[in-house]
């Protein structure tokens, strides 16, 4: 199974709806992240949290929340979706105590907002 | 602030053969992390290489290795012996302090696209 799963992996949802994608984790990480991918930006972070009652905005925050139910999960938030939040999303764990505090990914959920 | 630049939005090998990507990077900071790392097709991230910037020494894995150039900024990823499951997406990434905080900030360069042709 995999250790870091995002779900959906695809979806496609209309202008003003609200939607959540979800991020769960088994490698018992502390850190989560999530980050959006634009063709020809690369990744690029929208919120970061260091345990469950820690949350950080990152580069782009605007437009989107998020939530750490657990230390297993985090969900990002699109309150009201517009057609440039098209992207492909990443969910990504650390852990700080395992020597280089490298950065593990999920699979991506590819949304599409109309 | 952080960047990282990939001058290269695309390039192509033969199977079998050797191919360098690179990357450059400005940052005040001493110390960091470097990380290269793949999307193929089906999107996924993975993991390819990582250097400490205080260890002289370049780094290694299998077929994939850098070549650490501290002073120059300079971080390229070499591939010998080419396979077709190379083709992907190559992303350079940097990490350091996130500001006032004790974990890392982690910033991506634009990507490489890399094709292995039979």
């Amino acid at each position: 199974d995999a250790d870091v799963t995002q779900t959906p992996r695809n979806r496609i949802t209309k202008t003003g709806k609200r939607i959540m994608l979800e991020c769960s984790q088994t490698k018992g990480h502390d850190r989560m992240y999530w980050y959006r991918q634009d063709p020809g930006l690369g990744l690029r972070l929208i919120y970061y949290s260091f345990d469950v009652k820690d949350i950080n905005k990152g580069e782009i925050s605007d437009g989107y929340s998020v939530s750490r139910q657990a230390q297993a999960k985090f969900s990002l938030s699109l309150e009201s979706a517009i057609p440039n939040q098209t992207a492909l999303y990443f969910c990504a764990t650390s852990d700080a105590g395992q020597g280089i505090e490298t950065q593990y990914f999920g699979p991506g959920t590819r949304l599409l907002v109309l | 602030a952080q960047t990282v630049t990939q001058s290269q939005p695309e390039m192509s090998v033969q199977e079998a053969e050797t191919v360098t990507l690179s990357c450059t990077y400005d940052t005040s900071e001493s110390n960091y992390y470097l990380f290269w790392y793949k999307q193929p097709p089906s999107r996924q991230m993975i993991l390819v290489i990582r250097q400490e910037a205080y260890k002289q020494q370049n780094a290694t894995e299998n077929r994939f290795s850098v070549n650490f150039q501290k002073a120059a900024k300079s971080f390229s990823l070499k591939i010998s012996d080419s396979q077709l499951g190379d083709t992907a997406m190559y992303f350079c990434a940097f990490m350091t302090h996130f500001s006032g905080a004790g974990s890392y900030q982690l910033t991506f360069g634009k990507g490489t696209k890399l094709s292995v042709i039979p």
